[in-house]
């Protein structure tokens, strides 16, 4: 299996657009999950899902963020508009079960930058 | 609310052993959790304690007492590609259980 795939690696967008990250979890998954890491707040669960339906999105910072799970391999965060600080590290990650025996497998990231 | 309190940095010498300590403060989780994260990286699962006591995996050992509020990670024969960050995490039952919180993380550098 690749692992999970997000895209893009990298983006940079100015303030006020639209930005949509990509996220293609490992074949089979049950639970998918966004986080944004920042040196400030750490690593921080943003939403999840199971079985492609959102479950907790109590992390959500605000309206301006949204996500969907369309279907059991591809997810989309999107951010509208964007604003500086939202500037971080967002991962996808991805888990067979809920039981945290095996972990969660994490994706390389989007670093996204607002200017 | 919760917390993991763990140390910012540590550094120690190749060939050694290092203990990264966890602390925490929440009402009752189901397990602690460790990940690796190197510069630029993912994290990456390396461990799970679901029970009090010691887990070992390789090199890479965990511990956890429920009583004291503590845990730990202990890397035996440190290697350079060791160095890079270790994070705690708990789920919380307080919340959805999917909701897996993280420490701030330590950054370990190994020097030869």
């Amino acid at each position: 299996d690749a692992g999970v795939i997000q895209s893009p690696r990298h983006e940079v967008t100015e303030m006020g657009q639209e930005v949509t990250l990509r996220c293609k979890p490992i074949s089979g998954h049950d639970y998918l999950f966004w986080y944004r890491q920042t040196m400030m707040r750490g690593l921080e669960l943003l939403i999840y899902f199971n079985n492609n339906v959102p479950i907790d999105d109590s992390g959500m910072p605000e309206d301006r963020f949204s996500a969907k799970m369309p279907n059991a391999s591809f997810s989309t965060l999107k951010i509208q508009p964007s604003e500086p600080r939202d500037s971080a590290v967002y991962f996808c990650a991805s888990s067979l079960l809920i039981d945290r025996e095996d972990g969660y497998t994490f994706g390389s990231g989007t670093r996204l930058t607002v200017v | 609310g919760q917390s993991l309190e763990q140390p910012s940095e540590v550094t120690a010498v190749e060939g050694a052993i290092v203990q990264i300590n966890c602390t925490y403060q929440t009402s009752g989780f189901y397990g602690l959790s460790w990940y690796q994260q190197h510069d630029g990286g993912a994290p990456t699962f390396l461990s799970y304690n679901a029970l009090d006591g010691l887990e070992e995996t390789g090199r890479f050992s965990s511990f956890l007492s429920r009583s004291d509020s503590y845990g730990y990670l202990l890397l035996q024969e440190l290697q350079m590609k060791d160095s890079a960050s270790y994070f705690c995490a708990v789920s919380p039952f307080q919340g959805s259980q999917g909701n897996l919180i993280f420490g701030k993380g330590t950054k370990l550098s190994v020097k030869p």
